[in-house]
This record gives structure tokens, sequence and C-alpha cells, in this order.
């Protein structure tokens, strides 16, 4: 069974630095890409960017270019979203994902339960 | 980057159809695959409708979907709406390996 496990919520306040992570099993994790999706308070679904495991490479939305970095360590099946200054308006619900199939465009088969991330001073 | 834009909401009553709909601004609506989510209150959104028409497994066939190159739109339908059927619907489409979610459409089944 595919499944997607992220880390807790964080309260964190403006400029410090956040991980999260998604661990992913019941499936070859290199063989995927595996995506994190931003929902504000309220808003949309909002796509941050995805990875490819295998090789370690990266698209980014260009809104979050720069912003945030996506990274995998295939050896404990784990895809992370970090950032090194978080700003209140980073304040969302974040979602791994994987992409179904083996190319990276389509859409999310399977995510995970999210990570309420808060960021106040 | 296009967008893609969805109704803020709809309505409409158990056992009748509805349809959602999801404009492209710019690039053909053809010319790759649409997706679309749902998102009950409080959870992940899942797959309802991938590749433009295709249905996961474990959903209804009272989801269709379908793509209108002169509109350059894309459409939901629900058909036999239930009251489980409540919940945030958003489009999603790609190009050059960058992804775009439309806003979403709020269905409440009244």
């Amino acid at each position: 069974e595919v499944q997607l496990v992220q880390s807790g919520a964080e309260v964190k306040k403006p400029g410090e630095s956040l991980i999260l992570s998604c661990k992913a099993s019941g499936y070859t994790f290199t063989r995927y890409w595996i995506g994190w999706v931003r929902q504000m308070p309220g808003k949309g679904l909002e796509w941050v960017g995805i990875i490819y495991p295998g090789y370690s490479h990266t698209r980014y939305s260009p809104s979050f270019q720069g912003q945030v970095t996506i990274s995998a360590d295939t050896s404990i099946s784990a895809a992370y979203l970090q950032w090194s200054s978080l700003k209140a308006s980073d304040t969302a619900m974040y979602y791994c994902a994987r992409v179904r199939g083996d190319g990276y465009n389509g859409d999310f088969d399977f995510w995970g339960q999210g990570t309420l991330v808060t960021v106040s001073s | 980057n296009f967008m893609l834009t969805q109704p803020h909401s709809v309505s409409e009553s158990p056992g009748k159809t509805v349809t959602i709909s999801c404009t492209r601004s710019s690039g053909s609506i053809a010319s790759n695959y649409v997706q679309w989510y749902q998102q009950r209150p409080g959870s992940s959104p899942t797959t309802v409708i991938y590749e433009d028409n295709q249905r996961p497994s474990g959903v209804p066939d009272r989801f269709s979907a379908s793509i209108d190159s002169s509109s350059n739109s894309a459409s939901l339908t629900i058909s036999g709406l239930k009251t489980e059927d409540e919940a945030e619907y958003f489009c999603q489409s790609y190009e050059s390996i960058i992804w775009v979610f439309g806003g979403g459409t709020k269905l409440t089944v009244l």
C-alpha cells in the first residue's frame, strides 16, 4: 500500500529555518516524481515543485523558485521541503504527493496528510 | 505561464447533474492533460479525473469530464448528485513541467 506520511505541525517565528519531511512507503521511491503543494488558509491549491528522487532532478513553480528547496534522501525514502528564512506569508498547509506513472507531468495519485506551518512573531 | 479559471461556487440539488468549467487563459487546453481533484474539508485532495477523462479506480462513473477546444476549457460533470459530493473541486494542468491549479469551485449539494 502506497503511503506518504508527513512530519507534524510546526509553529515558527519569521526568519527561522524549517524542513518538512514526507516519508514514502509501499513503492519504489526512486522511480516516481514527488511534489509539494501549498494551501494557504481558506485558499486553493498551489503547485510548489517536484523532484525525481532517482536523479534528484527538481522543478519549481516560478512563484516558489528561490524561496524554497526541495530535496530527497533515497536511503530512507523521504522527500523534503525547506526554508532558510520563513515569512508570515509562508503560513499554510503543505502537502506532499506522488506523481502518477513514470513521467513528471500528470496528476498526483497519492497524497500525504498535510503539515500545517504557522509563522508568527 | 497560463492560468486556469473556475467558477467560485456552484450549487445543485441531490439527484441532479452539475458541470464545473475550467478555462485555460493561454495555450491550447488540448495540448496537455487536465486533471480534477476533490477536496473535502479537513482532508487531502484526491483525484476524480486524470488525463482529461480517466477515472481512478474507486471513483464512481457519476463523475465524467471532457475537453472543449472551441472554448479552450475543460469540464467536470457529476450526475446523480449525492450529499457526499459536496466538496471543493480543482482542475489542474501543466506546460513544460510547470503545473497549474485552478482556483477551485465549491460545490454545494442542497
